[in-house]
């Protein structure tokens, strides 16, 4: 069935290192993803989205890349630092967010 | 603008009891989303509404659940009867067009 999904449920780094947070979804007419942050407490917070049409999108310290072949998507964080020590969703949209199941990411100083 | 807004924050009912929950999306937003989030199934998509008609209520769990968006800024979710297993957080979104949805802080719902 359709679903979007996470490859690991969490992922320890040390402070400065690079951070990649991965995903798999399975409908190929899927044309617009969005990567979340949700820190404890609060809303899924936007970080970065990226269309079909692209295979790369950047924003400040974050990468989104997206491999339509193999339904992948990932999120890059460069230079991780303790703030964005939170769960990250990646969501496929079609036409509402349907959400995968998070990854928690920790980074220690 | 203050972003999409949710009320209460916190809830605590007893079961048996009506819970509606509230929601003021961004002004200009034309959908609005109710998702339920808990630690077993994560965010789950209960129903949507674009231009307040309700286009895909499949995710709304059971008869005890309904939605209702009576104009442009304001929606309400509402559970009668609660039972536990109903305790989660609950997220209000709204986006324009095909854009990203911004989440509300949430209601956190506990049935006891």
């Amino acid at each position: 069935g359709e679903s979007v999904g996470l490859h690991l449920p969490t992922l320890s780094v040390q402070e400065g290192d690079n951070s990649i947070i991965n995903c798999a979804y399975s409908n190929s007419a899927s044309d617009y993803f969005i990567w979340y942050k949700q820190e404890s407490g609060k809303g899924p917070q936007f970080i970065i989205d990226i269309r079909s049409n692209m295979d790369k999108r950047q924003g400040q310290r974050v990468t989104v890349l997206l491999n339509k072949t193999v339904k992948h998507l990932s999120l890059q964080i460069a230079a991780t630092q303790p703030g964005d020590s939170a769960v990250y969703f990646c969501a496929e949209s079609r036409t509402a967010l349907i959400f995968g199941k998070g990854t928690t990411l920790s980074v220690s100083s | 603008d203050a972003g999409v807004i949710q009320s209460p924050r916190h809830e605590v009912t007893e079961m048996g009891q009506e819970v509606t929950l509230r929601c003021k999306p961004i002004s200009g937003h034309n959908s609005l989303f109710w998702y339920r989030q808990t630690m077993m199934r994560g965010l789950e998509l209960l129903i949507y509404f674009n231009n307040n008609v309700p286009i895909d209520d499949s995710g709304m769990p059971e008869d005890r659940f309904s939605a209702k968006m009576p104009n442009a800024s304001f929606s309400t979710l509402k559970i009668q009867p609660s039972e536990p297993r109903d305790s989660a957080v609950y997220f209000c979104a709204s986006s324009y067009m095909n854009t990203e949805a911004f989440f509300g802080q949430g209601t956190r719902l506990t049935v006891v």
